[in-house]
């Protein structure tokens, strides 16, 4: 069973903070994803990596930062987190030798910045 | 742009009765996947049911199938035989050829009552 593990489910910094996000797969993947989710806006996507060290933008990548050092760890950063930034974020991980490059997602961390 | 399109906020059934959940995309792509996830209250994203567009046939995983209209651009979950546990929100998502990335829509939010 593919395990994509996100370090918080729930997490409340205040606005100028640093914040981390951590997201872990044991599967092995190439692929990993950071995306935002928002009511009413579905899943937007920030970042993506598919290989170590390699990063690219998604749709909405203004205010953040990624990090995979390592094959099986993306991190999300937020340099100086912002109350617009309170969202769900959702970690994903996908194969590319599979034929649907189906993702798996984390559960999940709920940020509030107050 | 890639676009994905779910014009339906909410819906309702009966358990025990079908639903289909509309789900219209935007490509000029031949080669892409359409993809259905489920995110119930507790926040992680569960993969349903893949489609390629290649794909003779119409995608099945249980009780899910996928209504897959090339033509229309349209590919529509099929829940057959709905039960409580099928209430959760339901996002459609597509991979275009040769990126990892999937792109969702905004999702229908599913209510199943006894």
């Amino acid at each position: 069973d593919v395990k994509v593990t996100q370090s918080s489910r729930y997490l409340v910094k205040r606005t100028g903070e640093k914040v981390f996000l951590e997201c872990v797969q044991d599967m092995d993947h190439e692929n990993m994803f950071w995306y935002r989710q928002d009511p009413g806006l579905g899943l937007r996507l920030i970042y993506f990596s598919y290989d170590v060290k390699m990063k690219e933008k998604g749709d909405i990548p203004e205010g953040y930062s990624v990090s995979r050092e390592k094959k099986e760890r993306f991190s999300l950063i937020l340099e100086s987190a912002s109350t617009n930034q309170t969202s769900m974020y959702l970690c994903a991980s996908s194969l590319t030798a599979s034929r649907s490059y189906e993702a798996f997602f984390g559960q999940g961390t709920r940020l509030t910045v107050v | 742009a890639q676009k994905i399109t779910q014009t339906q906020p909410g819906m309702f059934v009966q358990e025990k009765e079908a639903v289909t959940l509309d789900c219209t995309y935007d490509t000029s792509d031949q080669s892409y996947g359409l993809f259905w996830y489920k995110q119930p209250s507790s926040g992680e994203m569960i993969f349903l049911i893949y489609q390629g567009s290649y794909d003779e046939q119409n995608a099945t995983e249980g009780r899910y199938s996928l209504n897959f209209q090339k033509a229309r651009k349209s590919a529509n979950l099929v829940i057959s035989a709905s039960q409580l546990g099928d209430s959760a929100m339901y996002f459609c998502a597509m991979r275009y050829s040769g990126y990892s990335t999937l792109t969702f829509g905004k999702g229908t939010m599913l209510l199943v009552s006894p």
